[in-house]
This record gives C-alpha cells, sequence and structure tokens, in this order.
C-alpha cells in the first residue's frame, strides 16, 4: 500500500522558518519525481515545488523562490521542504504528492502568525 | 507562467443532471491536462489525465476533452457522491498551475 506521511508543520511566527518531511513507502520512492501542493484554509490547490528522481533538478512558484527549498533523500525513502522567511500567506495545508501516479500524503498544517 | 482560467466558480446541479466544468490555458498545453476532484478535509484524487483518459477505478460517468487552450470535464450523470470541488492542473511547463477550482453543489 503506497503511503505519503507528512510530518513537520505548526505554529510558527512571520519570518520564521520550518522544515516539512515526508516519508513515502510502498513504491520505489527514487523512480518518481516529488512535489509539494499547498492549499490555504477556504482556498483553492497551488503546486509548491518539485524535485526530479535523482533531486539533479528543482522548480518553484514564484511567490516561494529564494525562500523553499526541496530537497529528497532516496536512501530514506524522505522528500523535505525548507521553509524559510515565513509569511502569513504561507499558511496553507501542504501535501506531500507523486503526481504522476496520483500518490497523495494527508496534509500538514502550517499556520504563520504572530 | 501558463495560467488556467476554470468555469465556472460554482454550480448548483441536481442528482442525474449532466454537468460541464471549462479550463482554459493561457498557451497551447498540448494534452497534458488532468482534472481532479477533492471533498473536505481530504486530499484530492485524480480524475482524468493527458486530457481525456479515464484513471482507473473513476466511474465512466466522468470524461474529459480538448487539446492544446480548451479543456472540458463532463459528468455525464451526477451523482451524490460527486458533490465535490474539481480542479484541473497543467503539467505542461513549469511552474505547475491548479485552476481556480470548481464547487458542485446540490441544488
Amino acid at each position: 500500500e503506497v503511503q505519503l506521511v507528512e510530518s513537520g508543520g505548526g505554529l510558527v511566527q512571520p519570518g520564521g522558518s520550518l522544515r516539512l518531511s515526508c516519508a513515502a513507502s510502498g513504491f520505489t520512492f527514487s523512480s518518481y519525481g516529488m512535489n509539494w501542493v499547498r492549499q490555504a484554509p477556504g482556498k483553492g490547490l497551488e503546486w509548491v515545488a518539485k524535485i526530479k528522481q535523482d533531486g539533479s533538478e528543482k522548480y518553484y512558484v514564484d511567490s516561494v523562490k529564494g525562500r523553499f527549498t526541496i530537497s529528497r533523500d532516496n536512501a530514506k525513502n524522505s522528500l523535505y521542504l525548507q521553509m524559510n522567511s515565513l509569511r502569513a500567506e504561507d499558511t496553507a495545508v501542504y501535501y506531500c504528492a507523486g503526481l504522476h501516479n496520483d500518490y497523495w500524503g494527508q496534509g500538514t498544517l502550517v499556520t504563520v502568525s504572530s | 507562467d501558463i495560467q488556467m482560467t476554470q468555469s465556472p466558480s460554482s454550480l448548483s446541479a441536481s442528482v442525474g443532471d449532466r454537468v460541464t466544468i471549462t479550463c482554459r490555458a493561457s498557451q497551447g498545453i498540448r494534452n497534458d491536462l488532468r482534472w481532479y476532484q477533492q471533498k473536505p478535509g481530504k486530499a484530492p484524487k485524480r480524475l482524468i489525465y493527458a486530457a481525456s483518459s479515464l484513471q482507473s477505478g473513476v466511474p465512466s460517468r466522468f470524461s474529459g476533452s480538448g487539446s492544446g487552450t480548451e479543456f472540458t470535464l463532463t459528468i455525464s450523470s451526477l451523482q451524490p457522491e460527486d458533490f465535490a470541488t474539481y480542479y484541473c492542473l497543467q503539467h505542461n511547463s513549469y511552474p505547475r498551475t491548479f485552476g481556480q477550482g470548481t464547487k458542485v453543489e446540490i441544488k
């Protein structure tokens, strides 16, 4: 059974940092590009970032460039999102997703507020 | 960046109705389009890939069409479990972009 389990969300002050993790199981993690997708409360879906299978290429939405870093550890079947200089508008549920195969985690809530 | 304009933003329909949702891309994306269904508190679920291919396990009342810049998701006969929010996603280029969503509500 495919599982993607996110962790690391929580409440952080504006300007602060958080690191999200996603533990993958049930599929060959190293064979697939992986993404982070977020959803602000009551709003639509927003693609945030993607990393290719071997980590050689990374892509970001403009609003997080220079602040967020996506990474992966294929030996640990894990995906990460380092989020720095957080803003109120980054408040959202963050999903780890293998979009090619339609694999999604349950999401982790990040709240940026003073 | 490619903008995806989805319409309508919401609709009210009855069980058994035919429902059509449209996504327009700001530039051609071939058939690099997927459709998702999302229910409250849940992760999205893919319904259609490559604009018109039905995801395994998805009921045949769902269909997709289009290529280039205009795409359509059709539900041929709306069922109670179909009341949800639907999104299109283009994966032709980066950044990937979703449509704004269409909330399908009970009439």
